[in-house]
This record gives C-alpha cells, structure tokens and sequence, in this order.
C-alpha cells in the first residue's frame, strides 16, 4: 500500500511569489491533515479535511493560505503571496476512520527568500 | 501554553544502551489520546504508537516500551540495547476528545543520536 505522498519535496522561491503544495493521501483515507514546522518549533496543525470538507481550519493561520480538496482525493495547499516566515516543513497526514491514527508524508520544505 | 513537553532536545547514547525519552502532556479533557512518532533522516513521520486516556496499561514492542501514567500526566518511551539504527527524532503527540481524529499537538522533540 502506498503512504501519503508529498510534492514537491522541496520548494524554493522568492518572497511575494505563491506555491501549491500537494498531498495524495492513502487511498481509502477521509480523513486529511496538514500541518507545519517553522524553524525550532513544534508542528503545528493547520487544517482538517474530512472527505472534501473542511472539519477543522483553526490553525490557518492568515488568508494567504487557501486549502482544497476537490472530490475527497487529493489535496492542495496554496500560499499566495508567500512571506519569509512562511518557510518551514509542511507536513500531510490521512488516516481511515476516526479511530484510526494519523500517517504523514515525508513533507515539503518550502523555503521563501 | 504547550499542551506537550519533550524537555530534552538531544540525547546521545553508547549503542546497546537504553534510553528513555519523556514526554509530559497537558489537557483538561477527560478522554484523550497520546502518540510517538518516530523521524529519521529521510525526513517522514512513522507512527510509532497510539494510547487512549482510559488505557495505562504500560506496551512493549520488541525493544520499545512505553510508559504511560495519569497521575504525573506523562508518556515515556524507552528503547532498550538502542541501535544505530534507532538514530531519529522523536516527537511525543496529543490528541484530544474521543476519537483521536482531531489534529494533533506536537512537543518539539527528542533528537537521539546512537553512536556505535
């Protein structure tokens, strides 16, 4: 079985620009999760799918991050326009059902000159 | 304030030492669940481990084991003769309500270094 899937792996770009970061969860996985580490910190949560609903979007933390899960699949997360505190380590997770735990990707690293 | 404490940063260990990792946690729900992930240098997060509030039964798994107890709101994991290959961070999580599909909290982690 494949896991999450994350792309790109990593993504370098200038201040002001914006970038779509994708997530392919397991399949058969509802639920979708993203989340990120900025430099020295925790990860943080940022927002929850279940299917193509957003469950939980506490953790956005400005409108210049847009989240997406057109049909339940796959998701995008988009930065527009990008700020330097916006780099760090963007994780996705997905898991079954309710009870079940979460698998993350191996992350995107998004770095803003 | 931080729902999960990791207090040690890095950890380096003599291989076939074993190693404890703390984790102490922080919630006023009555039901929640708590997670070890496990990050080597690759970069994923492995889930390691999932307990639920209402389990303190303390889990072993071949040289993990995990120690779990309310009354010092803690969730230790120990890995016994530690090898290379047990070199990664660790990131101790919380989820709360009943399920364990609401988003996680994480600490910010253990780096544990095994030397050979």
């Amino acid at each position: 079985e494949a896991g999450v899937t994350q792309f790109p792996s990593h993504s370098v770009i200038e201040k002001g620009q914006t970038v779509t970061l994708r997530c392919d969860p397991i399949s058969g996985h509802d639920n979708l999760y993203w989340y990120r580490r900025v430099m020295g910190k925790e990860i943080k949560f940022l927002l929850h799918f279940v299917k193509e609903s957003k469950q939980d979007e506490s953790g956005m933390p400005n409108n210049r991050f847009l989240a997406e899960r057109t049909g339940g699949t796959y998701s995008t997360l988009k930065v527009q326009p990008a700020e330097l505190e916006d780099s760090g380590v963007y994780f996705c997770a997905s898991s079954q059902g309710r009870y079940q735990p979460q698998h993350f990707g191996d992350g995107t690293r998004l770095s803003i000159l | 304030a931080q729902k999960v404490t990791q207090a040690q940063t890095e950890i380096s260990v003599v291989e076939k030492e074993d190693v404890t990792l703390d984790c102490v946690y922080e919630t006023r729900d009555t039901t929640y669940y708590l997670f070890w992930y496990k990050q080597p240098p690759s970069g994923e997060l492995v889930f390691l481990i999932r307990r639920n509030s209402f389990d303190e039964q303390n889990e072993i798994s071949g040289r993990y084991s995990w120690n779990f107890q309310k009354s010092t709101s803690s969730f230790n994991f120990t890995i016994t003769a530690s090898q290379v290959v047990d070199s990664a961070v660790y990131f101790c999580a919380l989820s709360e309500g009943l399920t364990g599909a609401n988003n996680l909290f994480f600490g910010t982690g253990t780096r544990l270094t095994v030397i050979p």
